[in-house]
């Protein structure tokens, strides 16, 4: 098994400009989330699926914001426009079932200028 | 909100030494999870607690499920540098009724000193 797969692993960008950051969750898992992660918040959840339906999208800071998952392997979270506040590192991560835990990808680590 | 407090947020220890970290709540939790994470990767789930009072090891790490259910600990013993890294615990949240996701506290960071 991959494991979880995010891309790209390191994104720098201007601000202004719109950001994609993608991942593949391990095959067979029913949950999908999206978090972020910053020196001063910690880790933090922006938004989750479930049979790729988005659950809780309470997390997503504003409406720059947004997450799609098309199909069972894949979702992307989109920044438009992004802001250097935006810098962080995202993960994403998949579970069979939440209560046992998650795998986490390595993450995409965002700058932007 | 639930929010869970990791102490100390930060170790500087000597190779060989054993680590004790905790992790409590203003909530009842059901759940306790310890992860680590290394440095650029994403965390990793070393431990899961299911019943208050339990006490689980992996190797040289052991973690217990408070019986107030509202902390949790993580001991490492004899610590090598590879246990370098950051010591998260998480637990269900509930948002909104559902729990399907996790909180995370906000972390303990080691460093082993050779």
């Amino acid at each position: 098994d991959a494991g979880v797969i995010q891309s790209p692993r390191h994104e720098v960008t201007e601000m202004g400009q719109e950001v994609t950051l993608r991942c593949k969750p391990i095959s067979g898992h029913d949950y999908l989330f999206w978090y972020r992660q910053t020196m001063m918040r910690g880790l933090e959840l922006l938004i989750y699926f479930n049979n790729n339906v988005p659950i809780d999208d309470s997390g997503m800071p504003e409406d720059r914001f947004s997450a799609k998952m098309p199909n069972a392997s894949f979702s992307t979270l989109k920044i438009q426009p992004s802001e250097p506040r935006d810098s962080a590192v995202y993960f994403c991560a998949s579970s069979l079932n939440p209560v046992v835990g998650y795998t986490f990808g390595s993450g995409t680590r965002l700058t932007v200028v | 909100g639930q929010q869970l407090n990791q102490s100390p947020q930060s170790m500087f220890i000597q190779e060989g030494e054993d680590v004790s970290m905790n992790c409590t709540s203003s909530s009842i939790f059901n759940t306790w999870l310890w992860y680590k994470q290394d440095p650029g990767e994403g965390p990793v789930l070393l431990i899961a607690l299911y019943k208050a009072g339990e006490l689980t090891s992996n190797g040289r790490l052991t973690a217990q499920f408070g019986i107030t259910r509202k902390d949790s600990f993580l001991n490492i013993s004899a610590s090598i540098p590879s246990d370098v890294g950051i010591y998260f615990c998480a637990g269900p949240g509930d948002y909104g009724g559902s729990q399907g996701n996790l909180i995370f506290g906000k972390g303990t960071k080691l460093s082993v000193k050779p």
